[in-house]
């Protein structure tokens, strides 16, 4: 089956600083993807969809200032958090769709911001 | 606006148990697609089933099982013989049908536990 991956799968930073995560499409090509939050013992929150060659749409309530999304090839999105503060600390999940319906997750990246 | 319903926060059952986590769902749609996940405590999502609303047809895989009731906007799962490996947060997703610029719309999640 299709592979998505995620780097780095944990990370520790300062407040005030930026971090980058990747998602990777590994053998297949993703035209869309996705990047979810989710809170411990919730749900998976929707932030943004990213297509290749364009500006992502976040969901409502999502600063796109502060989470910029990157879709640069079809086979990779990043996601920037930046100047991370405490309460962005989350796991950060990837998914990526190879056609209208086939979607795949990666196994997310957990951050935490001290 | 979609919406999809986990009504089960934590569910506890010895193994060998048989277990049902519901799922209720809301849309206006006439098409559209029904999703389960399971997420181990590695946190990494995996795929269980894909239904179609068109497909009402109740599907068996192995131990696991699917329930879709259109009428009752219900598509259940059930474990049969529950192994301490089914231990694990289950998410029902539902998505749309407007092709690229659908979104998979998950449940709160039923965490499962199955002890020995």
């Amino acid at each position: 089956g299709a592979v998505v991956s995620q780097h780095p799968s944990w990370v520790i930073c300062k407040s005030g600083t930026s971090v980058k995560i990747e998602c990777r499409s590994l053998d297949f090509q993703a035209t869309t993807m996705f990047w979810y939050r989710q809170f411990p013992k919730q749900s998976l929150m929707l932030m943004a969809t990213s297509n290749e060659g364009s500006k992502a749409t976040y969901e409502q309530g999502v600063e796109k200032d502060k989470f910029l999304i990157n879709h640069a090839s079809l086979t990779l999105s990043t996601l920037t958090v930046t100047s991370a503060h405490p309460e962005d600390s989350s796991f950060y999940i990837c998914s990526a769709r190879e056609a209208i319906h086939e979607q795949y997750f990666g196994p997310g990246t957990r951050l935490t911001v001290t | 606006a979609q919406k999809v319903t986990q009504a089960q926060t934590e569910i506890s059952v010895v193994e060998k148990e048989d277990v049902t986590l519901d799922c209720v769902y809301e849309t206006r749609d006439t098409t559209y697609y029904l999703f389960w996940y399971k997420q181990p405590p590695s946190g990494e999502l995996v795929f269980l089933i894909r239904r179609n609303s068109f497909d009402e047809q109740n599907e068996i895989s192995g131990r696991y099982s699917w329930n879709f009731q259109k009428s009752t906007s219900s598509f259940n799962f059930t474990i049969t013989a529950s192994q301490v490996v089914d231990s694990a947060v289950y998410f029902c997703a539902l998505k749309d049908n407007t092709g690229t610029a659908s979104k998979l719309t998950f449940g709160t999640g039923t965490r499962l536990q199955v002890t020995l």
